[in-house]
């Protein structure tokens, strides 16, 4: 079955540590992303790619870094400059050009900073 | 003046009674209106979408939009309990870098027995 596989599910980290969330997809879908998800506070928009070998700063892209090398992969390091990464992440993709495109999402990642 | 407005709730209905999920938006140049269902510790996953104002049904779900006074509105008919979840509404434009979706905050409704 299609799918977003997103790695670890759960996630501690030590303060000053970077850590990698990996996400990958085998929709063929060219727009990946990434947001982040704090109670009551809705989706925000880390960083989004929509071709290989390129990516977009999203509203809260401070403290983050991705790559895209591959069109099924885009990666995400939490970096030890983002000062509050204990939250819910999500990795999202979608098709591009006319239509509706609708995002379809992996079940996430739960980081906690200790 | 957030683009997309959601009361976060939560919304405690008794099963079986009529839900209406509301949100507001400010960019007219919004075209999709995509509805998404959240469980708990899950990511999102699209409920419906409709293309510009009108209405849409599936099964017991209803979606309608009015361009007019950016209002987004998602029916639940004989709300079940398993229908308890997050709910946020995404609208996007129709090409170029407003193809982003911009979600609502997302309302939390309880469907209790």
């Amino acid at each position: 079955d299609g799918g977003i596989t997103q790695s670890p599910k759960y996630l501690f980290r030590k303060e000053g540590q970077n850590v990698t969330l990996s996400c990958e997809q085998n929709l063929n879908h060219d727009a990946m992303y990434w947001y982040r998800q704090d109670p009551g506070q809705g989706l925000r928009l880390i960083y989004y790619s929509q071709i290989v070998n390129d990516f977009q700063k999203g509203d809260i892209a401070e403290g983050y870094s991705v790559s895209r090398e591959k069109k099924e992969s885009f990666p995400l390091t939490v970096t030890s400059a983002q000062k509050n990464p204990t939250a819910f992440y999500l990795c999202a993709s979608s098709s591009q050009g006319f239509g509706a495109n609708v995002l379809t999402f992996g079940a996430g990642s739960r980081l906690t900073v200790l | 003046q957030k683009e997309v407005e959601q009361d976060p709730g939560p919304l405690s209905v008794p099963e079986g009674a009529i839900v209406s999920l509301n949100c507001t938006y400010s960019n007219s140049a919004f075209q999709y209106f995509m509805w998404y269902r959240q469980y708990s510790r899950k990511g999102p996953e699209l409920l419906m979408y409709t293309y510009s104002s009108g209405n849409k049904e599936d099964g017991r779900f209803t979606a309608q939009v009015d361009k007019s006074s950016k209002y987004i509105s998602l029916f639940i008919r004989d709300s079940q309990p398993s229908d308890s979840a997050t709910y946020l509404c995404a609208p996007r434009g129709a090409s170029g870098g407003s193809y982003i979706p911009t979600f609502g905050r997302g309302t939390s409704l309880i469907v209790h027995p």
